[in-house]
């Protein structure tokens, strides 16, 4: 059972924008940096969003984080069908002492 | 370039035990945390484990402790995974990621438990 907490699912047309939320608490978010994973279809994981709001290199400035207190969101604007994919919020826990992943939502376009 | 490739994974019976590895490139291995990751079938991921730069730092989930063991070999950039006392609930593919707050991700390595 995950400790952060994200909508199964989101849905919005193309080129419209959508975002994704991930609520945790102080022993994560409030304390540490959040990263935003995407996983397509049958691929491994890769990351989107690092520190809240950094973008990697080579990754669309139309993938947005931010975050709030113990909770943090990515915005992903105009919305192409090749971001249609699992997005996972994720933070190290000092509680847990281990890092954890939010429980994932799947994106349609 | 960055480059993880995951190997060992394969079928293996309830109750028996696997080792994973996983070979690094492109980087300078011996300077980063590495980290294993899970997801079943259909499901989520979850974080296994990690280990730091030197190896005189290691995590691992609560629930596998005991079971499974994260290592490494710096002289040749490889991080290990051995699990034991495998269960059905063990099956999925494992990841191996760069960083302690993973940025690189390999493409994973299937186990199946089953008899």
């Amino acid at each position: 059972q995950s400790v952060l907490t994200q909508p199964p699912s989101v849905s919005e047309a193309p080129g419209h924008g959508v975002t994704i939320s991930c609520s945790g608490s102080g022993s994560n978010i409030g304390n540490h940096g959040v990263n935003w994973y995407q996983q397509l279809p049958g691929e491994a994981p890769k990351l989107l969003i690092y520190y809240d709001t950094l973008l990697p290199s080579g990754v669309s400035d139309r993938f947005s984080g931010s975050k709030s207190g113990t909770s943090a969101s990515l915005a992903i604007s105009g919305l192409q069908s090749e971001d249609e994919a699992d997005y996972y919020c994720a933070a190290w826990d000092d509680g847990l002492n281990g890092y954890v992943f939010g429980t994932g939502t799947k994106v349609t376009v | 370039e960055v480059q993880l490739l995951e190997s060992g994974g394969r079928l293996v019976q309830p109750g028996g035990s696997l080792r994973l590895s996983c070979a690094a490139s492109g980087f300078i291995f011996s300077e980063y945390w590495m980290t294993w990751v899970r997801q079943a079938p259909g499901k989520g991921l979850e974080w296994v484990a990690n280990i730091k730069e030197d190896g005189s730092v290691k995590f691992s989930v609560d629930s596998l402790k005991g079971r499974f063991i994260i290592s490494r070999d710096n002289a040749n950039s490889i991080v290990f995974l051995e699990m034991d006392r495998l269960t059905g609930e063990d099956t999925g593919m494992y990841y191996c990621a760069r960083g302690s707050d993973p940025d690189h991700w390999g493409q994973g390595t299937l186990v199946t438990v089953s008899s």
